[in-house]
């Protein structure tokens, strides 16, 4: 089946650095891709739809240049957290469509645990 | 605010007991999905309702989706431990195909032995 994988599953940075977490297709090629945070004990929140080739579409209340994404292939889209401080600790997960449709499964990865100290 | 209300929030049942978890909208959703996320992970798409008033079962678990699409119930069966996790519905408001899933607050379930 349709597999979408994250990189790394955890990180740990210091306050003011930058992470780079990506989120890989495996074995289908999506054009839109989604990132969203988790905060503990709490549901996903949707941040931003990235959307291959173009500018990505940021949720309201999402800053953009602090949540950087790159979705320069049909297999890749990156998120990096720039400037990180310890409120962006979170547990960041992305999902992608295999298939067309608005109906056809939604994949997620793993998750990727972003502590911030 | 929460487009979409999980209820309950918490739920602590005894293995073998049967439950249901409601997820609850003012808007009209043209698919609605629910997932189960085990801690650590992403989650894991457990079936999508489409038309109203459907009803799809999957082993010990019933899936419905309200007549009107605002609503649907998950209802378990004989509890088993397995069963322990976040249980999330998801729907699509937008009706565009957009492809954007609005998730509900989640009902965190724990079957004890």
């Amino acid at each position: 089946g349709a597999v979408v994988s994250q990189h790394p599953s955890r990180v740990i940075c210091k306050s003011g650095t930058s992470v780079k977490i990506e989120c890989r297709s495996l074995d289908f090629q999506a054009t839109t891709m989604f990132w969203y945070r988790q905060f503990p004990k709490q549901s996903l929140m949707l941040m931003a739809t990235s959307n291959e080739g173009s500018k990505a579409t940021y949720e309201q209340g999402v800053e953009k240049d602090k949540f950087l994404i790159n979705h320069a292939s049909l297999t890749l889209s990156t998120l990096t957290v720039t400037s990180a401080h310890p409120e962006d600790s979170s547990f960041y997960i992305c999902s992608a469509r295999a298939g067309g449709g608005d109906n056809s499964p939604l994949h997620f990865g793993n998750g990727t645990r972003l502590t911030v100290t | 605010t929460q487009l979409l209300e999980q209820s309950p929030q918490f739920l602590s049942i005894q293995e073998g007991e049967n439950l249901t978890v409601y997820c609850n909208s003012s808007s009209v959703f043209s698919s609605l999905q629910w997932y189960r996320q085990e801690p650590g992970e992403g989650p894991v798409l457990l079936v999508t309702v489409v038309t109203g008033g459907e009803v799809k079962k999957l082993k010990r678990l019933t899936f419905q989706f309200g007549d009107a699409r605002k609503d649907s119930s998950l209802h378990i069966t004989a509890a088993q431990t397995g069963d322990t996790g976040l249980y999330l519905c998801a729907g699509d408001i937008s009706n565009f195909g957009n492809e954007k899933l609005t998730f509900g607050t989640g009902t965190r379930l724990t079957i004890i032995p």
